[in-house]
């Protein structure tokens, strides 16, 4: 157990729909990252937060936003849904922010099944 | 855009036989990570590389980042069943933009 913590564990929704995925970071732990996991692309980097503010942004669609709240917990909205965005979504989380030491840690992720 | 590729996407080794997996950067790396991910598991952090030319050793793994920064291999001697998985690969950017490699799953063959 990392001690990160992600709900729900599945999704299944439909095309055009909008979901919210939710990461509590491990204890401490300042920074959340998201990751899309889909068979063909691998782990893609979708954007960090550090403290509240945006640190990082990687891959993420227009249609995809996040943000981190005061409690340090984060969530990931996915509007507009799209078959192609069926997918694992991992939420990460570290002490510190990348450049320096930043062991990550990773929770369970949630499958993302769109119909 | 700075890309991370690693190979081989796939190794199948016999049990005891030696395994490398490599990574290399479009880019110069600020630093590299490396992770490994269990069949229906979350990845889990092994070791993070920062200078160049470094090599670390953790039990029958070796990690190297090579002297330019654009390159590292995991290199695993005598293979255990227990060491089936994916390993991944994460360079981080000057920019502190994550990048993983596409991963090299690993099979192991009693």
């Amino acid at each position: 157990d990392s001690g990160v913590t992600q709900t729900p564990k599945h999704l299944i929704t439909a095309t055009g729909q909008r979901v919210t995925l939710r990461c509590s970071p491990r204890s401490g732990d300042l920074s959340v990252y998201w990751y899309q996991q889909s068979l063909d692309q691998g782990l893609q980097f979708l954007i960090q937060y550090y403290n509240g503010e945006e640190r990082a942004k990687g891959n993420i669609l227009e249609r995809f936003s996040a943000q981190q709240f005061p409690d340090l917990h984060s969530e990931l909205n996915l509007s507009s849904l799209e078959l192609g965005d069926s997918a694992l979504y991992f939420c990460a989380s570290s002490f510190l922010w990348t450049g320096s030491y930043n062991e990550q840690f990773f929770g369970p992720g949630t499958r993302l099944t769109v119909l | 855009g700075q890309q991370v590729m690693q190979i081989p996407q796939y190794q199948h080794v016999q049990e005891g036989e030696d395994f490398t997996t490599y990574c290399n950067s479009s880019t110069t790396l600020s630093n590299i990570q490396w992770y490994k991910q269990r069949p229906g598991g979350h990845p889990v952090f092994l070791i993070q590389l920062v200078k160049s030319g470094e090599v670390k050793k953790q039990k029958r793994l070796t990690f190297q980042f090579g002297e330019a920064k654009k390159n590292s291999s995991l290199h695993i001697t005598a293979t255990q069943t227990t060491d089936v998985g994916t390993y991944f690969c994460a360079g981080v950017n000057r920019d502190d933009k994550i990048i993983f490699g596409k991963g090299t799953r690993l099979h192991i063959l009693p």
